[in-house]
């Protein structure tokens, strides 16, 4: 159980061109997903919380006009980034947890979206 | 949420057992301790998490010293499909609580 669904896994895009990623809780119900950014040999960097119903919260530097986040039901998160650009190029994961196994339960991760932008 | 040390890197041999630590000496009641893996190229996965008591499931078993300043993880029999990234990560159970990835110990199995 308690699986997360990314799609897509790759995606290569122009400059200036926009890049929609979805990412699903296919056997739960999330009210919060996160979204990650990670850089080759870095470790994952949170970028914002995924809130259903509401806006999401970016973390500190995270441009929130261009990374555009919408949580639109209990199971469905969409990351977009906009305009993107070749410094946008990155290892992008989605996590949720399931809302209704108690505050303790674990994060549970997305296979990740390898964006690369040309 | 408390920061946790890991050394960068180990080595275990196929089949023996490999003893990861972490210390997490500011560690306040109310967190858990969750450990993620990365293998390369994919998303983390769920290992094990726990309190203060030690805990076992099918992946592994949790190791928490009594005073909760450190914790180590055990893969009883390492396989070459076990080399990956260890997080060792401490959080309080809240529902928007997030998950800090620090930088984990990169742990390679060999023959």
């Amino acid at each position: 159980g308690a699986v997360v669904s990314q799609h897509p896994s790759r995606v290569i895009c122009k400059s200036g061109t926009s890049v929609k990623i979805e990412c699903r809780s296919l056997d739960f119900q999330a009210t919060t997903m996160f979204w990650y950014r990670q850089f080759p040999k870095q470790s994952l960097m949170l970028m914002a919380t995924s809130n259903e119903g509401s806006k999401a919260t970016y973390e500190q530097g995270v441009e929130k006009d261009k990374f555009l986040i919408n949580h639109a039901s209990l199971t469905l998160s969409t990351l977009t980034v906009t305009s993107a650009h070749p410094e946008d190029s990155s290892f992008y994961i989605c996590s949720a947890r399931a809302s209704a196994q108690g505050n303790n339960s674990p994060l549970h991760f997305g296979n990740g979206t390898r964006l690369t932008v040309t | 949420d408390a920061k946790t040390t890991q050394p960068p890197s180990m080595d275990c041999a196929e089949g023996r057992a490999a003893n990861l630590p972490c210390n997490h000496s500011t560690i306040s009641g109310n967190e858990y301790v969750y450990w993620y893996r990365q293998i390369h190229s994919q998303g983390p996965q769920y290992i094990i998490h726990g309190l203060k008591n030690n805990e076992t499931n099918e992946m592994a078993s949790l190791i928490i010293t009594e005073d909760r300043k450190s914790s180590t993880l055990i893969l009883p029999h390492a396989t070459l499909r076990d080399t990956a990234v260890y997080y060792c990560i401490v959080r309080v159970a809240d529902t928007a609580s997030k998950l800090t990835f620090g930088t984990g110990t990169r742990l390679q199995v060999t023959l």
